[in-house]
């Protein structure tokens, strides 16, 4: 019973196609998050959702988009990956706005080649 | 422009002694610092935080310290135990950011027997 589980955790793919990586959370949270690891590890955020609405969207291109089907879901589609892609995308998730105490899934890997 | 810096990628520290982590920041406006604890393959996990009204906070074998004017703080970990062996990443918010958390790029914690 994973508290905040994504899917896959690893994934590889090669450059110009799309994919989604799904992130689900069983906390009864309200807020959610993707971060973006990238290779020198420091973790920026990419988008925040509180109860299905986007609150933070920090210029990420428009290829990635986030769906958030209902307040425990926070998917992630990526168009037309790019070798700049590849990091480690982690989604979390906090019980409101402005509660900090994150709870991060376990991460997901991506490698475009 | 990376508003919180951990300037050191690694520390080794004997078991039993204290382990000092440290932090610095930029943005005179966060009023809300965190340290997170984070295993290989997993994802952060809380650890402890300090709001910006504060210059101590304890949590039995974890203090953080918090220098406002010096736009530093500091985890302590006393005794260091081999469980203990992480990264570990600082980070922080202000109330209008919308529960963005900067993070910064870790230290490694490496505590020997």
């Amino acid at each position: 019973d994973t508290a905040v589980s994504q899917t896959p955790k690893y994934l590889v793919t090669q450059m110009g196609n799309d994919k989604s990586i799904k992130c689900e959370q069983n906390l009864g949270h309200d807020t959610m998050y993707w971060y973006k690891q990238d290779s020198k590890k420091f973790l920026k955020i990419m988008f925040s959702y509180n109860n299905k609405e986007l609150i933070i969207n920090e210029t990420v291109p428009n290829r990635f988009s986030p769906k958030s089907p209902d307040k425990a879901h926070l998917n992630l589609h990526i168009n037309s990956l790019e070798l700049g892609d590849s990091a480690v995308y982690f989604c979390a998730s906090s019980p409101r706005l402005e509660n900090y105490g994150y709870t991060f899934g376990s991460g997901t890997r991506l490698t475009v080649v | 422009d990376q508003q919180v810096k951990q300037n050191s990628p690694s520390l080794s520290v004997q078991e039993g002694r204290i382990s000092i982590l440290n932090c610095d920041y930029t943005n005179s406006m966060f009023d809300y610092f965190l340290w997170y604890k984070k295993y290989p393959a997993e994802g952060p996990t809380f650890l402890i935080s300090i709001s910006s009204i504060k210059d101590k906070n304890e949590d039995g074998r974890f203090t953080v310290f918090l220098n406002k004017s010096a736009k530093h703080l500091s985890l302590h970990i006393v005794p260091s135990q081999p469980g203990d062996s992480a990264v570990y990443f600082c980070a922080a918010s202000d109330n209008n950011q919308g529960g963005k958390l900067i993070f910064g790029q870790g230290t490694e914690l490496s505590v020997k027997p």
